[in-house]
């Protein structure tokens, strides 16, 4: 299985300034069609979780554009430019190249 | 707009049985690669099982393979997950999600979830 390892487990930002999380994968998401198959997902308070990025940096319909993905293989990055309160919760990245689909293990965003 | 809503959930015994439900609104079901995942309770999200678009292929994450079992009516718009031999470790609140992919690749995501329902297997 591929395994998802996330850090920091946790981040407390204030409003306004810029946050980044990592997403580590244990083997390549490079597909030799040149597409990484590496998303990331935001469960919000009390809400299932919600597709924020698609293929490492393509935006979901409606995401906000202070959100961006990079990476490439097996490191991957999740940026807010600019945190809003709106924005807490906890961030999951996830690969879909093997099965079993697996998640790392959240990185949880806190207002200061 | 897309509307996943499961039901089915509760409370049951080691070794029991439940089968969720999940009504899907807002697109050609029919279309669509299907999922189930689950998120034990102050734990993190795992993938539990999905089906292709005619329910033709079927594939289980290793925990429950033998157990769970996924089906779908594409007339009724509806998922099924029929969970038999039911352990403590299987409680969690289990999500229906949708699934897509980009570019039209053999490699799925979930876009859109449901609110989820809670099962318990306790004694």
């Amino acid at each position: 299985d591929i395994v998802m390892t996330q850090s920091p487990l946790s981040l407390s930002v204030t409003p306004g300034q810029p946050a980044s999380f990592s997403c580590k994968s244990s083997q390549s998401l490079l597909h030799g069609s040149g597409q990484t198959f590496l998303y990331w997902y935001v469960q919000k308070p009390g809400q299932p979780p919600q597709l924020l990025i698609y293929e490492v940096y393509n935006r979901f319909s409606g995401v906000p554009d202070r959100f961006s993905g990079s990476g490439s293989g097996t490191d991957f990055t999740l940026k807010i430019s600019r945190v809003e309160a709106e924005d807490v919760g906890v961030y999951y990245c996830m690969q879909s190249i093997q099965l079993p689909l697996t998640f790392g293990g959240g990185t949880k965003v806190e207002i200061k | 707009q897309v509307q996943l809503v499961e039901s089915g959930g509760g409370l049951v015994k080691p070794g029991g049985s439940l089968r969720l439900s999940c009504a899907a609104s807002g697109f050609t079901f029919s279309d669509y690669y299907m999922g189930w995942l689950r998120q034990a309770p102050g734990k993190g999200l795992e993938w539990v099982s999905y089906t292709i678009s005619s329910g033709g292929a079927i594939y289980y994450s290793d925990s429950v393979k033998g157990r769970f079992t996924i089906s779908r009516d594409n007339a009724k718009n509806s998922l099924y997950l029929q969970m038999d031999s039911l352990r403590a470790e299987d409680t969690a609140v289990y999500y229906c999600a949708r699934m897509t992919t980009y570019k039209n690749t053999n490699y799925y995501h979930f876009d859109y979830w449901g609110q989820g329902t809670l099962v318990t297997v306790s004694s």
